[in-house]
């Protein structure tokens, strides 16, 4: 199993764009679909999208028009953008991995709480 | 409110057995054999516990099972341990469209 660590700022100011970063270890960034899924507090999770090696990407319809997912392969990382965020964006980001003909998260983060907020 | 209901909580002694239940749709949990089961101890990462409605990776402990009826499933887990003690997700895939939905959690108490 890969190991994945979240990075990025804790804090966004609403109308801003929240950035994230996904670090993979022990394994290769071209054998999975990356994906980032949320939790806002006292809620569930929810998925917010996918990218591939190769560019492919899929976002939940609910957030497609503000989300970019990329992968960088060289760095063995991928990343998550979300624009114009506003307070219903404060959730734990959590980023997972998923091989292809699989329907599991077989490897997730620990998760990084962004606060929306001025 | 979440796509797939689960109970808030649920509790049991040690050595005895507990069942969460995850109720979806005909177009989710009814549709596809797909149920993944998570374990979460707050401040660390989601652990797969069940895959594939009742599969278990390799290393999960055979006293957790699962299960599916109709558009719900349910992961049981026998012979609780303290270590038990985490809130539990379920999701289940949900065609190309819609792909992913998740439960609200469950959260495991161990008297």
């Amino acid at each position: 199993q890969v190991q994945l660590q979240e990075s990025g700022p804790g804090l966004v100011k609403p109308s801003e764009t929240l950035s994230l970063t996904c670090t993979v270890s022990g394994g290769s960034i071209s054998s999975s679909f990356w994906y980032w899924i949320r939790q806002p507090p006292g809620k569930g999770l929810e998925w917010i999208g996918y990218g591939y090696y190769s560019g492919t990407t899929s976002y939940n319809p609910s957030l497609k028009s503000r989300v970019t997912i990329s992968v960088d392969t060289p760095k063995n990382q991928f990343s998550l953008k979300l624009r114009s965020v506003t307070a219903a964006d404060t959730a734990v980001y959590y980023c997972a991995s998923l091989n292809s003909g699989d329907f599991k998260f077989d490897s997730w983060g620990q998760g990084t709480l962004v606060t929306v907020s001025s | 409110q979440s796509a797939l209901t689960q109970p808030r909580s649920v509790s049991g002694s040690p050595g005895q057995s507990v069942t969460i239940s995850c109720t979806g749709t005909t177009s989710d949990v009814g549709a596809y054999n797909y149920v993944s089961w998570y374990q979460h101890h707050p401040g660390k990462a989601p652990k797969l516990m069940i895959y594939d409605v009742s599969k278990r990776p390799s290393g999960v402990p055979d006293r957790f099972s699962g299960s599916k009826s109709g558009n719900t499933a349910s992961l049981t887990i026998s012979g609780l341990q303290a270590e038990d003690e985490a809130d539990y997700y379920c999701c289940s895939y949900a065609g190309s469209y819609t792909s992913w939905v998740f439960g609200g959690g469950t959260k495991l108490t161990v008297l």
